[in-house]
């Protein structure tokens, strides 16, 4: 059980063009789901936290308008990379809260931008 | 500021071992302390968790050990195998329903 899937798990895309991260919650409903961005050999950094039906809390340093995040059901959040330059390029992580305090992780998404 | 402090950056540890990993907390509201393990390429996993009312827990070879007066706690690996290879990460939240807060993580090296 708690099993998070993410889609792609890479992609390729030219500087310019806007890329779709979905995250779905596939055995359980989330109504929170958070956004991470992990670079080579670091922590993760949290991007955004999504709640089902409303709008997405960014953190500080986050571009709300670059990253848009819509949680449009309660198994599925979306990332979208707008107009995305070379130093968009990371490892983009999901997590679905799936009971009180316990967060499962999707498999990363590798996003290169060429 | 970092709100959880963890060590060490890196450990080698025989097969057969003991794995010991250490993170430090400042935030006393925290009340809820995970371990993930993550391969590379790969997501987190969540390895193991304890609330503050326990001081240890133990699932399989895995154990976190936990002092709320010097607010610490660890994880311990028994027995560590080379599939045990990962980094791992410490983190700690309140509420239920916040974010995590991930310690630096430690990238583990069992040899056989």
């Amino acid at each position: 059980g708690a099993v998070v899937s993410q889609h792609p798990s890479r992609v390729i895309c030219k500087s310019g063009t806007s890329v779709k991260i979905e995250c779905r919650s596939l055995d359980f409903q989330a109504t929170t789901m958070f956004w991470y961005r992990q670079f080579p050999k670091q922590s993760l950094m949290l991007m955004a936290t999504s709640n089902e039906g409303s709008k997405a809390t960014y953190e500080q340093g986050v571009e709300k308008d670059k990253f848009l995040i819509n949680h449009a059901s309660l198994t599925l959040s979306t990332l979208t990379v707008t107009s995305a330059h070379p130093e968009d390029s990371s490892f983009y992580i999901c997590s679905a809260l799936a009971r009180s305090y316990e967060q499962y992780f999707g498999p990363g998404t590798r996003l290169t931008v060429t | 500021q970092q709100q959880v402090k963890q060590s060490p950056q890196s450990l080698i540890v025989q097969k057969g071992g003991i794995s010991i990993i250490n993170c430090a907390y400042e935030n006393t509201a925290f009340d809820y302390f995970p371990w993930y393990q993550q391969f590379p390429g790969k997501g987190p996993a969540l390895l193991i968790a304890i609330r503050p009312d326990v001081s240890e827990k133990k699932e399989g070879r895995f154990t976190i050990s936990f002092n709320k007066s010097a607010k610490q706690f660890s994880l311990h690996i028994m027995d560590s195998q080379p599939g045990d290879s990962a980094t791992y990460f410490c983190a700690a939240s309140h509420s239920g329903n916040t974010p995590l807060v991930f310690g630096k993580g430690t990238r583990l090296s069992v040899i056989a």
